[in-house]
């Protein structure tokens, strides 16, 4: 598949903080997924976009997808411990393309 | 969401040996899956895209006759590690695509030792 630019690779913060991480990508996607991936488990799907401009929430999760159809961004707001794991975009056009993750580590 | 079931989610096995991983919709029906393998803090590589009633169709590099691809049903496909190696000790995940949307949703993921 396409290869998606995801940043950052990884990030500590503090809980309560907000977090944000994003996609880039040099091709137009039909549809952006955002997926957190627990150690030793498959990764679940978070938020599903499907329209240019879109912004969906999924609780403290809000995600848009780029009005150029290259781009998506995820925010978490007032991250707590078990927003820990790891965050891949995916972007799909005829395949699903990974971004190659964000590792979150909350600090206590 | 819908759910992906992969089985099993450990397995150990001997050097040359097979082993058989199974990918189960249970609540849809997937012409289509995915099998990907994921080497630890990596991304997920996609091995194949596999077909129902069709042969499956394998990214540049993964050996086809290494990896068997089956998928018999609507609900099932099956990769095989043939001849295992301690090189393809890994984790294997499966998707199944759900809708004319192109949400994919993954099995829970199999973690294979070779020994």
């Amino acid at each position: 598949g396409q290869q998606l630019n995801q940043s950052p690779q990884s990030m500590f913060i503090q809980e309560g903080e907000d977090v944000s991480m994003n996609c880039t990508s040099s091709s137009i996607f039909n549809t952006w997924l955002w997926y957190k991936q627990d150690p030793g488990e498959g990764p679940v799907l978070l938020i599903a976009l499907y329209k240019a401009g879109e912004l969906t929430s999924n609780g403290r999760l809000t995600a848009q997808f780029g009005i150029t159809r290259k781009d998506s961004f995820l925010n978490i707001s007032a991250s707590i411990p078990s927003d820990v794991g790891i965050y891949f975009c995916a972007g799909h056009d005829y395949k699903l393309s990974f971004g190659a993750g964000t590792t979150v580590t909350v600090r206590a | 969401g819908a759910v992906v079931s992969q089985h099993p989610s450990r397995v150990i096995c001997k050097s040359g040996t097979s082993v058989k991983i199974e990918c189960r919709s249970l609540d849809f029906q997937a012409t289509t899956m995915f099998w990907y393998r994921q080497f630890p803090k990596q991304s997920l590589m996609l091995m194949a895209t596999s077909n129902e009633g069709s042969k499956a169709t394998y990214e540049q590099g993964v050996e086809k006759d290494k990896f068997l691809i089956n998928h018999a049903s609507l609900t099932l496909s099956t990769l095989t590690v043939t001849s295992a190696h301690p090189e393809d000790s890994s984790f294997y995940i499966c998707s199944a695509v759900s809708g004319a949307k192109g949400e994919a949703f993954f099995g829970q993921g199999t973690r294979l030792t070779v020994v």
